[in-house]
C-alpha cells in the first residue's frame, strides 16, 4: 500500500495561493494521485487527478515530479469557502490493479479573512 | 456529472439491531463500489470493495459477518451493519467508479448506535 503523508493543518489568508504537499514514497506504477476536498459531514469532492507532470483544471493545479514520490496541490487565490480538509489519495481504480486505495490523514486548511 | 446518493443520510439504532445503508449511482452504471468508514476528525478508511454480482472484498481487520455488503445491480450497493454496537457509530461513505480512474462519492450516512 502506498502510504501518504500530508501536513496536518495549514492557515492562509484570503486571496493567497495555497500549496499542499503529499508524500507517497512507495507509489506503484499503476497508481494515480487524486485530491479531494471534504467539508464536515459530507462526502469527499473530487478536485483534481494526475499521473505525472502537471495537471490544471478550473479550480486547482497538481504538480507531480518525475519520480512521483510526492505531489503538490495548488489552490490559487483561496477564499473562505475553501476552508475544508484536503485529502491526497493514491491508488488505482482502473480495474487493472487490486484497488489499493489509501487516503492520507488529510490537511485541514483554514482560510483567514 | 456523476451523482451518487446514500440513504438514509443519518440513522439512530439501538444496540444489537441491524441497519442497512443504500448507495446508488443515479446517472451511471458503477462496475465497482467502495465503502468507507470515517470516525470524527479522522481520515476515510476503506472497508470493502464490491463488484456487481460478486462477493465483496474486505480490507484487513474488517469483519465480513458484521458488515454485509450486497452489490445486486450496477446502480445499487448496500451495507448492512449487523448487531450494531456503540463502537460502530461512525460516518459511512460509499463511492462508485466505472474504470474512469475517478471515484464519485456519496454524501455519507451518519450512524449512531445507542
Amino acid at each position: 500500500l502506498a502510504k501518504t503523508t500530508q501536513p496536518i493543518s495549514m492557515d492562509s489568508y484570503e486571496g493567497q495561493e495555497v500549496n499542499i504537499t503529499c508524500s507517497h514514497n512507495n507509489i506503484a506504477t499503476n497508481d494515480y494521485i487524486t485530491w479531494y476536498q471534504q467539508f464536515p459531514s459530507q462526502g469527499p469532492r473530487f478536485i483534481i487527478q494526475g499521473y505525472k507532470t502537471k495537471v490544471t483544471n478550473e479550480v486547482a493545479s497538481l504538480f507531480i515530479p518525475a519520480d512521483r514520490k510526492s505531489s503538490t496541490l495548488s489552490l490559487p487565490r483561496v477564499s473562505l469557502s475553501d476552508t475544508a480538509v484536503y485529502y491526497c489519495l493514491v491508488g488505482d481504480v482502473s480495474g487493472a490493479g487490486s484497488y489499493q486505495l489509501t487516503f492520507g490523514k488529510g490537511t485541514k486548511l483554514s482560510v483567514i479573512p | 456529472g456523476a451523482v451518487v446518493s446514500q440513504h438514509p443520510s443519518w440513522v439512530i439504532c439501538k444496540s444489537g439491531t441491524s441497519v442497512k445503508i443504500e448507495c446508488r449511482s443515479l446517472d451511471f452504471q458503477a462496475t465497482t463500489m467502495f465503502w468507507y468508514r470515517q470516525f470524527p476528525k479522522q481520515s476515510l478508511m476503506l472497508m470493502a470493495t464490491s463488484n456487481e454480482g460478486s462477493k465483496a472484498t474486505y480490507e484487513q481487520g474488517v469483519e465480513k459477518d458484521k458488515f454485509l455488503i450486497n452489490h445486486a445491480s450496477l446502480t445499487l450497493s448496500t451495507l448492512t451493519v449487523t448487531s450494531a454496537h456503540p463502537e460502530d457509530s461512525s460516518f459511512y461513505i460509499c463511492s462508485a467508479t466505472t474504470f474512469g480512474y475517478e471515484q464519485y462519492f456519496g454524501p455519507g450516512t451518519r450512524l449512531t448506535v445507542t
